[in-house]
């Protein structure tokens, strides 16, 4: 139950777009459309931005959008805003029933 | 309006145990599978544990299976995790979150879970 792969961190400036890699196995990402996506504002808790790799719950931005590609999805975050600095999670359902989540990106808004 | 609050996290002795309750209002909670997911201080997410609406359907993650069980009283519509063994790595704020559709759609707001001597 190793973590997923994120980058640590991604920048870019207000209305730029940005990419958020998510790397798992085929034992997680791979074989599984459920890929989801969570935001978290420092001392907050996390709030879900993307299920099913690319559906966006009731409440979230139409500026986020998901995608897969073999073992590795995507969080693209298009017309950056100043609101969207914040923690990002992948997380996928894997095999054996468990969920496993990414290593988180941090977002800044320069 | 859906909610869940949890309660019951605290300072406990490595080896002791603790039991955490999530509180759930505004949904059909039986019919919805509930888990736990932990953040320890200043790293990332970590699923921890979920069980399904009727209870009978348990699963956990390896760094907590045999120490911690989860459960859940659908009569008080509430949701519980029963940590044993505890370790200084459980140190976390520990989160209560309902799933839908293979996905944590509402989260509790946490509670702090201290493992220290």
């Amino acid at each position: 139950q190793s973590a997923l792969s994120q980058p640590a961190s991604v920048s870019g400036s207000p209305g730029q777009s940005i990419t958020i890699s998510c790397t798992g196995t085929s034992s997680d990402v791979g074989n599984y459309n459920f890929v989801s996506w969570y935001q978290q504002h420092p001392g907050k808790a996390p709030k879900a931005m993307i299920y099913e790799v690319s559906k966006r719950p009731s409440g979230a931005s139409n500026r986020f959008s998901g995608s897969k590609s073999g073992n590795t999805a995507s969080l693209t975050i298009s017309g950056l805003q100043a609101e969207d600095e914040a923690d990002y999670y992948c997380c996928s359902f894997g095999r054996s029933n468990i969920y496993v989540f990414g290593s988180g990106t941090k977002v800044t808004v320069l | 309006e859906v909610q869940l609050e949890e309660s019951g996290g605290g300072l406990e002795q490595p080896g002791g145990s603790l039991r955490l309750s999530c509180a759930a209002s505004g949904f059909s909670f039986v019919s919805n599978v509930m888990g736990w997911v932990r953040q320890a201080p200043g790293k990332g997410l970590e699923w921890v544990s979920r069980i399904t609406g009727s209870g009978v359907d348990t699963f956990f993650a390896d760094s907590v299976k045999g120490r911690f069980t989860i459960s859940r009283d659908n009569s008080k519509n509430t949701l519980y995790l029963e940590m044993n063994n505890l370790r200084a790595e459980d140190t976390a704020i520990y989160y209560c979150a309902k799933t839908t559709d293979f996905y944590m759609d509402v989260w509790g707001k946490g509670t702090t879970v201290t493992v220290s001597s």
